[in-house]
């Protein structure tokens, strides 16, 4: 089993759909917890950053940690064409001078 | 802010030639990282440094090669280009690895995309 696992897609809502993004993992020393986003023949950017359990909103974007079943998730609301891109789930352990483990990806296309 | 950047963008090589995808960054991090990334196998770390003069090996080093002689540059070298090794490659930078006070989190360049011949 990798170390975190993500729902391979593709992807496809209609504009104003709300999207739920998902990941799992095994490690339970994990505690930062992110998203990044890479549009087409971009780098990947952090979109969000969590850390530990709990829920962090930043406009239309949610990102939820659940620890206890091991599981996060990002949550697009009123998507938008401009959010059809690839979605990148990133973890890492603090303290342990650990590097960052990402998910395989999953890339969301919005049709207008 | 230039950040990460990453030269060339495209590349085509034929089976054997060497070439050396050059990475650069400019806001004093310590940690610098190639990844290669590939349809359906997400970002694979080849290489990475956690400070001038530091190497060591990722998940898929065989048939590349760095150095890390500078904090700002960290090349990567194709010894023996194969069609293997047709992908696209991110160069990133962090503060460090993650930490008590930092997540570790990764600023990545726009990539070299490479076809090996």
């Amino acid at each position: 089993q990798k170390e975190v696992e993500q729902d391979p897609g593709p992807l496809s809502v209609p504009e104003g759909a709300i999207v739920s993004l998902n990941c799992t993992y095994s490690n339970s020393a994990f505690q930062y917890f992110m998203w990044y986003r890479q549009y087409s023949r971009k780098g990947p950017e952090l979109l969000m950053y969590t850390y530990s359990s709990g829920n962090k909103e930043d406009g239309r974007f949610t990102a939820q940690v659940d620890k206890s079943s091991k599981y996060i998730s990002l949550f697009i609301r009123d998507s938008q064409p401009s959010d059809s891109a690839t979605y990148l789930c990133a973890m890492s352990v603090p303290g342990a001078n650990s590097k960052l483990t990402f998910g395989k990806g999953i890339t969301l296309s919005v049709r207008p | 802010n230039a950040g990460v950047t990453q030269t060339p963008k495209f590349q085509v090589l034929k089976t054997g030639q060497s070439m050396t995808l050059q990475c650069a960054q400019d806001m004093n991090h310590e940690y610098m990282s190639w990844y290669r990334q590939d349809p359906g196998m997400g970002l694979r770390l080849i290489h990475y440094s956690v400070g001038a003069g530091i190497t060591d090996q990722g998940e898929v080093p065989n048939g590349y090669n760095v150095s890390r002689s500078t904090t700002e540059d960290f090349p990567l070298r194709l010894l023996s280009a194969a069609p293997s090794q047709t992908s696209v490659y991110f160069c990133a930078s962090s503060r460090g690895l993650a930490g008590v006070s930092n997540t570790g989190e990764l600023f990545f360049g726009e990539g070299s995309r490479l076809t090996v011949l």
